[in-house]
């Protein structure tokens, strides 16, 4: 399974960047790093992935170390509707063993 | 476009009855996967199918079972529910992976099951 370890929380000013860093020092070669957030009540809400290369996208964008054992979310600009729990995971690249594992985690307050 | 689409969003059950959750995915969407959260144990997988075959499946009893239909709509089953089994159950759905490309996953909002 997916072994990921992120910080348990985290806080940031509104306006201000965030960068969330998650460790993922089992992974493969072939398997993607993924993020997700939820927000209380909700299901997960996919925010990005990406395999080696730098990733963006309208929401965050996701910097990977070159050695792929770990990776930083990063919210260019916070607000309040950013407050969450943020993920990140990797489903392992082999047909029949397509799931995510999750962790507990990064809880994300956002400060006004 | 419509979001995975989970029914009912809640539901009482008592113990020792059974239920059956069901999820639509995304049109297009050929891989269904369901989880459980609670707040001890988190997000954990149950089992994941793509058309039609399960091809993974967590560490759950055998009272949890599921199936996926020709057209990828997917349901769940708790059998002989105990209270731990409250929970929100949650449904993803995704293109799967094909090649060496990996794609993000949509999930539903979910069924809060309470067991009493």
């Amino acid at each position: 399974d997916a072994k990921t370890t992120q910080p348990n929380s985290m806080e940031s000013n509104e306006e201000e960047p965030v960068h969330l860093p998650c460790n993922h020092s089992t992974i493969s070669g072939t398997d993607y790093i993924h993020w997700y957030r939820q927000l209380p009540s909700q299901g997960p809400e996919y925010v990005i992935h990406g395999l080696t290369s730098n990733v963006n996208n309208r929401m965050a964008s996701l910097a990977i170390a070159e050695d792929r054992k770990s990776s930083t979310l990063i919210l260019h600009r916070a607000t309040l509707r950013d407050a969450a729990v943020y993920y990140c995971t990797y489903p392992r690249y082999n047909i029949g063993n397509e799931k995510l594992t999750f962790g507990t985690g990064t809880r994300l307050t956002i400060i006004p | 476009k419509a979001g995975v689409t989970q029914t009912p969003r809640y539901l009482i059950k008592t113990r020792g009855q059974q239920v059956t959750l069901s999820c639509s995915p995304i049109s297009g969407h050929r891989s269904v996967s369901w989880y459980q959260q609670t707040p001890g144990q988190g997000l954990q997988f149950l089992f994941e199918y793509f058309s039609e075959t399960q091809r993974n499946k967590g560490n759950f009893p055998g009272r949890f079972s599921g199936r996926q239909f020709s057209n990828s709509r997917s349901e769940m089953n708790v059998s002989t529910l105990e209270l731990g089994d409250s929970a929100l159950y949650l449904c993803a759905s995704s293109l799967g992976v094909w090649g060496r490309k990996s794609y993000g996953y949509t999930f539903g909002s979910g069924t809060r099951l309470t067991v009493v």
